[in-house]
């Protein structure tokens, strides 16, 4: 079946540090891939997506590769701040139909300290 | 920008009891879609729905739960008989799925505590 394996957190970090958060992916097809970031007592937003494989997503400073070879997504940032601090989700969609449920990872969170 | 937006923000009920959760999606967006959360745990998807039937339910989504799209504007999620096991925090999301805009935005969530 279609899955996504993230690494397991919490993950704490000083600020200013490098990020690396694991994402590898099960499918069936050629899924798009995305990163959503979950802030304390908030929603889910999207943070960046790769729709085909050697895709790059980037935004706010975070980027992830969509590597087809390796089936991952891996989350990394150059120098964390504390407003970085949330749970990152890894997710897929396969287009079937018309409709693309999201399937999720289980989620990271990331503390970063001053 | 354009929000997809959730009323209530929270609700809290009585096992066995009805709730409606609200859910305006994005004005031009036309798939619609349910996803929860019970606390700690992934965020699950429940059901989509597209062009006023349901596209696809996941083994969650029993007969318990119903969704309808009354108006032009709102989407909703219906919990016939609540049981604790319902407790979660419940997200809508709707999509454009032009190439290229497959993207799914999602609201800010309504919690439901079933006691």
């Amino acid at each position: 079946g279609n899955s996504v394996t993230q690494m397991e957190g919490p993950v704490t970090l000083s600020e200013e540090a490098f990020l690396t958060i694991n994402c590898t992916y099960t499918a069936t097809g050629y899924p798009s891939l995305f990163w959503y970031v979950q802030y304390p007592g908030e929603g889910l937003q999207l943070l960046l997506k790769a729709t085909k494989a050697d895709d790059k997503g980037s935004n706010k400073g975070f980027e992830a590769t969509y590597r087809k070879e390796t089936t991952s997504f891996h989350l990394e940032k150059g120098s964390v701040q504390v407003s970085d601090s949330a749970v990152y989700f890894c997710a897929l969609t396969l287009f079937s139909g018309g409709y693309n449920k999201l399937i999720f990872g289980a989620g990271t969170r990331l503390a970063v300290h001053p | 920008e354009p929000e997809v937006t959730q009323t209530p923000s929270h609700q809290v009920t009585q096992m066995g009891q009805e709730v409606i959760l609200r859910c305006v999606p994005i004005s031009n967006h036309l798939y619609f879609y349910w996803y929860r959360q019970i606390l700690g745990q992934k965020v699950e998807f429940l059901v989509s729905f597209y062009n006023n039937e349901i596209s696809e339910k996941s083994e969650i989504f029993d007969d318990q739960f119903s969704v309808e799209r009354p108006d032009g504007s709102n989407f909703t999620l219906k919990i016939r008989s609540t049981k604790l096991e319902d407790s979660a925090m419940y997200f809508c999301a709707s999509s454009d799925l032009s190439p290229g805009k497959e993207t799914q935005y999602f609201g800010p969530g309504t919690r439901l505590l079933v006691l």
